[in-house]
């Protein structure tokens, strides 16, 4: 079964200090990974995805995200954190057998708190 | 274009009553999601619909029903509300490609007191 991990509930970094939040996955075949972004009292938005090709990937407001096969692992990253990037960050994962390329899996979130 | 769009924003509802809540995009999108959101559980799938006229159960299904009588919406009924449906509710819609991302609607804040 599909499924997606998000070991930390809360990171928390200075502002101007790397960031990465941590995403690990399970899925049968080709996984699509994504990540998206959830101000307060906000839908989400997409901020990237890994399909094929390089394994970094660059998206929007200055994130990238690293796919690594062996480690099933797809870890966001920013070199250097804003406080305008403190909101909810969710990592989902489009793929495996059984129709699962239809549906997008979840991880349960992470709350970055980038502090001045 | 207003994207996806989510009517009401907010519900307060008493155990047993009923409610829909409508979903509509304008991007020509194929597939349609709904989701809730609880704290701590992420974002949890509770019924799709990979076309008009097909709907399909996802993670979370029992208590809601759905349809798709048009391609731009996409609507989840409440037959008989109870507290444990009290959440915010995400609709959200894509192209049919497999690696297409999912665009989503502002949400609806429901409590079922």
């Amino acid at each position: 079964a599909q499924s997606v991990a998000q070991p930390e509930d809360q990171v928390n970094v200075a502002e101007g200090n790397p960031l990465t939040v941590k995403c690990t996955y399970s899925v049968s075949g080709n996984p699509y990974l994504f990540w998206y972004v959830q101000y307060p009292n906000r839908g989400l938005q997409f901020l990237l995805k890994y399909i094929t090709g390089d394994n970094l990937v660059k998206g929007s407001y200055g994130f990238e995200a690293e796919f690594n096969k062996s480690q099933t692992s797809f870890h966001l990253k920013k070199p250097s954190a804003l406080v305008s990037d403190s909101a909810l960050y969710f990592c989902a994962v489009r793929g495996g057998l059984s129709g699962g390329y239809n549906k997008l899996i979840f991880g349960a979130g992470t709350r970055l708190a980038v502090h001045p | 274009n207003a994207g996806v769009t989510q009517t009401p924003k907010f519900r307060v509802l008493k155990t047993g009553q009923s409610m829909t809540l409508l979903c509509a995009q304008d991007m020509n999108h194929e597939y349609m999601y709904w989701y809730r959101q609880d704290p701590g559980m992420g974002l949890r799938l509770i019924h799709y619909s990979v076309g008009e006229g097909t709907t399909a159960k996802g993670e979370v299904p029992d208590g809601y029903n759905v349809s798709r009588l048009k391609k731009q919406n996409f609507l989840l009924g409440l037959e008989s509300a109870a507290p444990s449906q009290t959440s915010v509710y995400f609709c959200a819609s894509t192209r049919a490609g497999e690696a297409d991302e999912q665009f989503f609607g502002p949400g609806t804040r429901l409590t079922v007191l």
